[in-house]
Protein backbone atom coordinates (compact mmCIF):
# COMPACT_ATOMS: atom_id res chain seq x y z
CA UNK A 1 0.00 0.00 0.00
CA UNK A 2 1.28 3.62 -0.92
CA UNK A 3 1.78 5.60 2.65
CA UNK A 4 0.54 9.05 2.82
CA UNK A 5 2.78 11.31 5.47
CA UNK A 6 1.42 14.52 6.78
CA UNK A 7 3.36 16.95 8.28
CA UNK A 8 2.88 18.65 10.90
CA UNK A 9 0.35 16.82 12.50
CA UNK A 10 -0.58 19.83 14.26
CA UNK A 11 -0.33 23.57 14.51
CA UNK A 12 -1.44 26.62 15.70
CA UNK A 13 -2.06 29.89 13.74
CA UNK A 14 -3.38 33.20 14.05
CA UNK A 15 -6.33 34.74 11.39
CA UNK A 16 -4.66 35.88 8.88
CA UNK A 17 -1.71 33.78 8.38
CA UNK A 18 -0.32 31.66 5.86
CA UNK A 19 -0.40 27.93 6.87
CA UNK A 20 1.55 25.06 4.64
CA UNK A 21 0.87 21.56 5.21
CA UNK A 22 3.07 18.67 3.59
CA UNK A 23 2.26 15.34 2.21
CA UNK A 24 4.56 13.15 1.47
CA UNK A 25 3.78 9.35 -0.67
CA UNK A 26 5.79 6.42 -0.56
CA UNK A 27 6.06 6.10 -4.09
CA UNK A 28 5.42 8.25 -6.88
CA UNK A 29 1.57 8.77 -7.47
CA UNK A 30 1.48 11.56 -10.72
CA UNK A 31 -0.61 14.23 -8.95
CA UNK A 32 -2.95 11.75 -7.85
CA UNK A 33 -3.30 13.69 -4.83
CA UNK A 34 -6.44 15.13 -2.75
CA UNK A 35 -6.86 17.09 0.10
CA UNK A 36 -10.42 17.23 2.42
CA UNK A 37 -10.95 19.52 5.62
CA UNK A 38 -12.86 17.85 8.45
CA UNK A 39 -14.77 19.36 11.50
CA UNK A 40 -15.22 18.19 14.65
CA UNK A 41 -18.50 15.63 14.65
CA UNK A 42 -18.98 16.40 11.04
CA UNK A 43 -17.81 14.49 7.93
CA UNK A 44 -14.96 15.21 5.61
CA UNK A 45 -15.10 18.15 2.65
CA UNK A 46 -13.39 17.69 -0.57
CA UNK A 47 -11.20 20.82 -0.84
CA UNK A 48 -8.89 20.15 -3.65
CA UNK A 49 -8.34 17.59 -6.22
CA UNK A 50 -5.67 16.64 -8.79
CA UNK A 51 -3.01 17.83 -6.85
CA UNK A 52 -3.98 21.55 -7.83
CA UNK A 53 -7.59 21.54 -8.81
CA UNK A 54 -9.96 23.45 -6.37
CA UNK A 55 -13.26 22.03 -5.95
CA UNK A 56 -16.46 23.87 -6.79
CA UNK A 57 -17.51 26.17 -4.24
CA UNK A 58 -14.29 25.88 -2.02
CA UNK A 59 -12.68 29.25 -1.34
CA UNK A 60 -9.49 30.41 -3.42
CA UNK A 61 -7.78 31.17 -0.31
CA UNK A 62 -7.05 27.09 -0.69
CA UNK A 63 -4.63 26.32 -3.36
CA UNK A 64 -2.41 22.98 -3.88
CA UNK A 65 0.76 22.33 -5.16
CA UNK A 66 3.49 19.70 -6.22
CA UNK A 67 4.11 16.42 -7.72
CA UNK A 68 5.65 12.69 -7.74
CA UNK A 69 5.97 12.53 -4.06
CA UNK A 70 5.30 15.45 -2.37
CA UNK A 71 2.57 17.99 -1.93
CA UNK A 72 1.28 21.01 -0.51
CA UNK A 73 -1.74 22.21 0.39
CA UNK A 74 -1.35 25.87 1.44
CA UNK A 75 -4.28 28.11 2.97
CA UNK A 76 -3.55 32.21 2.06
CA UNK A 77 -5.23 34.18 5.43
CA UNK A 78 -6.40 31.92 7.68
CA UNK A 79 -10.30 32.66 8.41
CA UNK A 80 -11.33 31.48 11.49
CA UNK A 81 -13.88 28.85 9.79
CA UNK A 82 -10.37 27.42 8.57
CA UNK A 83 -9.89 25.94 12.07
CA UNK A 84 -10.20 21.82 11.25
CA UNK A 85 -8.65 19.11 10.42
CA UNK A 86 -6.79 18.64 6.84
CA UNK A 87 -6.25 15.01 5.31
CA UNK A 88 -4.60 14.22 1.93
CA UNK A 89 -5.65 11.30 0.02
CA UNK A 90 -4.14 9.26 -2.70
CA UNK A 91 -6.19 8.26 -5.78
CA UNK A 92 -3.12 6.67 -7.75
CA UNK A 93 -3.43 2.94 -6.14
CA UNK A 94 -7.00 1.19 -5.99
CA UNK A 95 -6.22 0.45 -2.43
CA UNK A 96 -6.78 4.35 -1.10
CA UNK A 97 -5.01 5.71 1.32
CA UNK A 98 -5.39 9.13 3.64
CA UNK A 99 -2.40 10.84 5.13
CA UNK A 100 -2.84 11.11 9.08
CA UNK A 101 -4.22 14.48 9.38
CA UNK A 102 -2.85 17.64 10.63
CA UNK A 103 -5.14 19.81 13.33
CA UNK A 104 -5.00 23.32 12.89
CA UNK A 105 -5.62 25.09 15.72
CA UNK A 106 -6.04 28.74 17.08
CA UNK A 107 -2.92 30.34 18.84
CA UNK B 1 -28.48 18.65 -3.46
CA UNK B 2 -26.69 15.74 -3.45
CA UNK B 3 -27.62 13.59 -0.27
CA UNK B 4 -26.06 10.74 1.59
CA UNK B 5 -27.97 9.39 4.28
CA UNK B 6 -26.01 6.68 6.49
CA UNK B 7 -28.58 4.09 8.65
CA UNK B 8 -28.02 0.75 10.15
CA UNK B 9 -25.15 1.63 12.42
CA UNK B 10 -25.88 0.33 16.52
CA UNK B 11 -23.53 -1.76 19.28
CA UNK B 12 -22.97 -5.47 18.22
CA UNK B 13 -21.00 -7.92 19.50
CA UNK B 14 -17.40 -9.54 18.47
CA UNK B 15 -18.04 -11.68 15.78
CA UNK B 16 -21.94 -10.31 14.59
CA UNK B 17 -23.12 -9.00 11.82
CA UNK B 18 -24.67 -5.75 10.67
CA UNK B 19 -25.58 -4.30 7.58
CA UNK B 20 -25.18 -0.60 6.74
CA UNK B 21 -27.47 1.45 4.17
CA UNK B 22 -27.10 4.86 2.28
CA UNK B 23 -29.76 6.55 0.44
CA UNK B 24 -29.02 8.83 -2.14
CA UNK B 25 -30.97 11.65 -3.58
CA UNK B 26 -30.57 14.76 -5.74
CA UNK B 27 -28.20 12.86 -8.37
CA UNK B 28 -28.39 10.30 -10.54
CA UNK B 29 -27.37 7.54 -8.56
CA UNK B 30 -27.13 4.85 -11.26
CA UNK B 31 -24.08 7.12 -12.86
CA UNK B 32 -21.72 7.23 -10.07
CA UNK B 33 -19.37 4.94 -8.02
CA UNK B 34 -19.63 4.97 -4.40
CA UNK B 35 -17.54 4.59 -1.54
CA UNK B 36 -17.56 3.34 2.18
CA UNK B 37 -14.81 5.29 4.41
CA UNK B 38 -14.60 4.68 8.38
CA UNK B 39 -13.04 6.59 11.23
CA UNK B 40 -12.34 5.10 14.38
CA UNK B 41 -12.66 7.02 17.34
CA UNK B 42 -10.37 9.76 17.44
CA UNK B 43 -8.19 8.50 14.31
CA UNK B 44 -7.95 9.06 11.14
CA UNK B 45 -9.55 8.30 7.68
CA UNK B 46 -9.27 4.63 6.33
CA UNK B 47 -10.84 3.51 2.75
CA UNK B 48 -12.95 0.39 3.36
CA UNK B 49 -14.78 -0.28 0.07
CA UNK B 50 -15.79 1.09 -3.61
CA UNK B 51 -18.33 0.28 -5.94
CA UNK B 52 -18.79 1.06 -9.74
CA UNK B 53 -22.05 2.54 -10.71
CA UNK B 54 -23.20 -0.55 -12.23
CA UNK B 55 -22.04 -2.88 -9.06
CA UNK B 56 -19.88 -5.00 -11.89
CA UNK B 57 -16.70 -3.67 -10.53
CA UNK B 58 -15.63 -3.93 -6.35
CA UNK B 59 -12.89 -3.96 -3.99
CA UNK B 60 -12.13 -3.13 -0.77
CA UNK B 61 -9.16 -2.87 2.31
CA UNK B 62 -7.23 -5.57 3.14
CA UNK B 63 -8.36 -5.30 6.47
CA UNK B 64 -12.24 -6.19 5.69
CA UNK B 65 -11.70 -8.81 2.80
CA UNK B 66 -13.50 -11.74 3.10
CA UNK B 67 -15.66 -10.34 5.83
CA UNK B 68 -17.53 -7.27 4.67
CA UNK B 69 -19.32 -7.23 0.85
CA UNK B 70 -20.40 -3.63 -0.76
CA UNK B 71 -23.32 -4.00 -2.91
CA UNK B 72 -26.13 -1.60 -4.01
CA UNK B 73 -29.35 -1.20 -5.64
CA UNK B 74 -29.68 1.23 -8.44
CA UNK B 75 -33.78 0.86 -8.23
CA UNK B 76 -33.74 1.99 -4.57
CA UNK B 77 -31.20 4.39 -4.55
CA UNK B 78 -29.46 2.39 -2.14
CA UNK B 79 -25.56 1.28 -1.03
CA UNK B 80 -24.92 -1.23 1.27
CA UNK B 81 -22.33 -2.71 3.00
CA UNK B 82 -23.16 -5.99 4.84
CA UNK B 83 -20.32 -6.54 7.73
CA UNK B 84 -19.54 -10.14 9.40
CA UNK B 85 -17.36 -11.37 11.56
CA UNK B 86 -17.39 -8.03 13.57
CA UNK B 87 -14.00 -7.26 15.31
CA UNK B 88 -13.58 -4.35 18.25
CA UNK B 89 -10.90 -2.81 15.72
CA UNK B 90 -14.16 -2.32 13.05
CA UNK B 91 -15.41 0.27 15.55
CA UNK B 92 -15.89 3.62 13.96
CA UNK B 93 -17.88 6.30 12.11
CA UNK B 94 -18.76 4.51 8.62
CA UNK B 95 -19.25 6.95 6.02
CA UNK B 96 -20.97 6.84 2.16
CA UNK B 97 -19.04 9.03 -0.39
CA UNK B 98 -19.66 9.50 -3.77
CA UNK B 99 -17.06 8.93 -6.71
CA UNK B 100 -16.98 12.38 -9.31
CA UNK B 101 -16.01 9.73 -12.05
CA UNK B 102 -16.94 6.28 -13.09
CA UNK B 103 -16.85 5.08 -16.79
CA UNK B 104 -16.14 2.53 -19.47
CA UNK B 105 -13.75 3.37 -22.38
CA UNK B 106 -11.60 1.34 -24.87
CA UNK B 107 -8.76 1.44 -22.05
CA UNK B 108 -10.81 0.13 -19.52
CA UNK B 109 -12.83 1.24 -16.49
CA UNK B 110 -11.83 5.19 -14.66
CA UNK B 111 -12.52 5.76 -11.66
CA UNK B 112 -12.01 9.32 -10.00
CA UNK B 113 -10.94 7.11 -6.59
CA UNK B 114 -11.70 10.51 -4.56
CA UNK B 115 -14.92 11.43 -2.44
CA UNK B 116 -16.81 14.91 -3.92
CA UNK B 117 -20.08 14.43 -1.56
CA UNK B 118 -20.05 12.46 1.83
CA UNK B 119 -22.84 11.53 4.23
CA UNK B 120 -22.78 12.22 7.74
CA UNK B 121 -21.89 8.90 9.15
CA UNK B 122 -23.16 6.24 10.56
CA UNK B 123 -21.69 4.78 14.11
CA UNK B 124 -20.84 0.99 14.65
CA UNK B 125 -19.62 0.06 17.93
CA UNK B 126 -18.16 -3.91 18.61
CA UNK B 127 -17.98 -4.46 21.76
CA UNK B 128 -19.35 -7.16 24.30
Amino acid sequence: DIQMTQSPSSLSASVGDRVTITCRASQRIINNLNWYQQKPGKAPKLLIYAASSLQSGVPSSFSGSGSGTDFTLTINSLQPEDFATYYCQQSYSPTLTFGGGTKVEIK
Amino acid sequence: QVQLVESGGGVVQPGGSLRLSCAASGFIFSTYGIHWVRQAPGKGLEWVAAISYDGNKKHDADSVKGRFSISRDNSKNTLYLQMNSLRSEDTAVYYCARDPINYYDSSGFHWGYYFDYWGQGTLVTVSS
